[in-house]
Parts: structure tokens; sequence; C-alpha cells
């Protein structure tokens, strides 16, 4: 079985600052591993993903990921945070391969952003 | 490409009805997920199609839960007898298989069951 945890439901920062948003999982196969952020009333929107080669991947907005298999982490990052960053943003782990169906998703943490 | 869409955005029942939602996805997309989200929580699997065939379905969905896609176009998610405790977003979203695993969303269904 697949599972997620994120650390901290709610992370405000202020404006220009970096962003770190921590997620672990549990797999007992390679995962991919995926990033969605979510605004008010809209579905999921992919920031990024993980399957293989390269453990720093980056993705749109500015943010980027860095997969850890030895900490079994998918931690997200951005280097300065502006005000249309504040939403909730959900890790999400799936199986790898050609069984790649459903995925796993944390509980969310919403970034908040102060001027 | 005109993205997943879902039908309707919000749904307003009383308890005991039944409900239908309908999703599109991405046109060339063969898998189609279902997902229900309550507040302050991530999306929950429900059930999955390859073309028109559901692969997986949640232990934690019940009897009253049904998910079609007959055609491997469209799908449609129906309740029966509908609980207070249904109430939620129900999400879909649509991959192409073997594409590396991300799913597109559409903006979901909320139900509620009053």
């Amino acid at each position: 079985a697949q599972s997620v945890t994120q650390l901290g439901s709610h992370v405000s920062v202020s404006e220009g600052a970096l962003v770190l948003l921590r997620c672990n999982y549990s797999s007992s196969v390679p995962p991919y591993l995926f990033w969605y952020v979510q605004y008010p009333n809209q579905g999921l929107q992919l920031l990024l993903k993980y399957t293989t080669g390269a453990t720093l991947v980056k993705g749109i907005n500015g943010f980027e990921a860095e997969f850890k298999k030895s900490e079994t982490s998918f931690h997200l990052t951005k280097p300065s945070a502006h005000m249309s960053d504040a939403a909730e943003y959900f890790c999400a782990v799936s199986d790898i391969g050609t069984n790649a169906g459903k995925s796993t998703f944390g509980d969310g943490t919403t970034l908040t952003v102060k001027p | 490409d005109t993205g997943v869409s879902q039908d309707p955005r919000h749904k307003i029942t009383k308890r005991g009805q039944n409900v239908t939602f309908r999703c599109d996805p991405i046109s060339e997309h063969n898998r189609l997920y279902w997902y229900r989200q309550t507040l302050g929580q991530g999306p929950e699997f429900l059930t999955y199609f390859q073309n028109e065939a559901q692969l997986e379905k949640s232990r934690l969905l019940s009897d009253r839960f049904s998910a079609e896609r007959p055609k491997g176009s469209f799908s449609t998610l129906e309740i029966q007898r509908t609980e207070q405790g249904d109430s939620a977003m129900y999400l879909c979203a649509s991959s192409a298989f073997l594409a590396g695993g991300e799913q597109y969303f559409g903006p979901g269904t909320r139900l509620t069951v009053t």
C-alpha cells in the first residue's frame, strides 16, 4: 500500500520568501511522485512530477522538488513566493510502470502568502 | 484539447435521492479516474477505467455507487439513495496510458445532500 504524509497543513510565508512544503511517501515499489496545486473551487493542476532520472525536477511557476530515496521525501520549494502562489498543494504517489493507475494523495498544505 | 469537463458543477439533493454526474475526459486519454474530496483532505480514489473497462474500484466505495464508461469516452458516476455523508467534491481526471502517470483534473462536481 502507498501513503503520503504532508507535514504541516498550513504554511505561511512573506512575499519574496522561500517556500518549502514537505512531503514524505511510503511505497513498496519505485514510485511516480507528483505535486498538484488547487485554487478555490477548481480542480487540481499538475506542478511537476518525478518518474525516473534526474532527482531534481523543475515545474511550472518556478517550483521545483527533489526526490530523495533515502529519506523517502519529495519536498516542494520555490525561492521567492508570490501572492499568486497562495493555494492548496497536494503531494501524490502512484505505481510505476504499466500499472500506473490511481494516485494516493496527501491531505494537502494550504500556503498563505503575506504581503 | 479542451481539458476535462464535468457536469454539473454543483448539485444539491435531498437525502435518499439518486444523482448522476458526467465526466468528459481529454479526447486522446484512455484512462479515466474518479476521486472524492472532502474539506481539508486530499482526493480519495474511487475507481478508474482504461478505455471501457473498469480496472479497479475502491473497497471504501459502497454498493450505492456505480460508474460506467460505456464507449470508452465519457463516464458517469451514479450515487443511489444519497446520504449526508456523500456530500463532497467529486473529481474526475484522465491520463494517457504510459505517458508518465500525470492526471489531468476536471473542475469537479460539488454535491450537497440535505
